[in-house]
């Protein structure tokens, strides 16, 4: 079993859709999460840090869940240019470790 | 503007041949990281180094080797190319070692 798993989609939805994603993780001792975009053919990208609060920028709302082990990514108003694949990030271990869940896919259409 | 570049864009190497991939950022980071990514199996740590002349393995260090002379500067070293090890090969740097990642374009790499 891998330590962080997502959904990998593909999800296609209208503009104008939500859409959530999840992301599970195995270790209890996971201390920091992310979330990262990547774009067809591109690098990964710092989207959002996923605070015990939740937290919220703009269209997009991250919620860590840690008795559940699981973090979730709500993207509201979707536009086509948010279309990518959206990489769930575990760290552990004071920041040595770092996991990488293998994405999920994001299709929204006209 | 934060920038990482990597050597290559695109690689195509022979089976046994020495392979260097190079990374170069220019933020002053203390951390820096080669991954690579395959589909379906998303960014797997292969090193890193959190200082000059530091290496630490990361999950799948086997077949790799890393040299870090200077601080900005981190290259992978593939000893003897093999055909499994054909992949997109990414490079990363943060200032902090749980903060944002830097990520550079990446090296699609092809061994025949």
């Amino acid at each position: 079993r891998k330590e962080v798993e997502q959904d990998p989609g593909p999800f296609n939805v209208p503009e104008g859709a939500t859409v959530a994603f999840n992301c599970t993780y195995s270790n209890s001792a996971s201390q920091s999460f992310f979330w990262y975009r990547q774009d067809c053919r591109k690098e990964p990208k710092l989207l959002m840090s996923v605070y015990s609060s939740g937290n919220e920028d703009g269209r997009f709302t991250a919620q860590l869940n840690r008795a559940s082990q699981y973090i979730s990514l709500l993207i509201r108003d979707s536009k086509l240019s948010d279309s990518a694949t959206y990489l769930c990030v575990v760290k552990r271990d004071g920041g040595f470790k770092t996991i990488f869940g293998a994405g999920t896919r994001l299709f929204v259409k006209a | 503007d934060v920038k990482v570049t990597q050597s290559s864009r695109y690689l195509v190497k022979r089976t046994g041949e020495k392979v260097f991939l190079e990374c170069v950022q220019d933020m002053d980071h203390e951390n820096m990281f080669w991954y690579r990514q395959d589909p379906g199996l998303g960014l797997r740590l292969i090193y890193f180094s959190y200082d000059v002349k530091m290496k630490e393995k990361g999950d799948i260090p086997e077949g790799y080797s890393v040299s870090r002379e200077k601080k900005e500067r981190f290259s992978l070293i593939l000893e003897s190319a093999s055909t499994n090890q054909t992949s997109m090969y990414l490079c990363a740097s943060s200032l902090s070692r749980g903060g944002e990642q830097y990520f550079g374009p990446g090296t699609r790499l092809t061994v025949t």
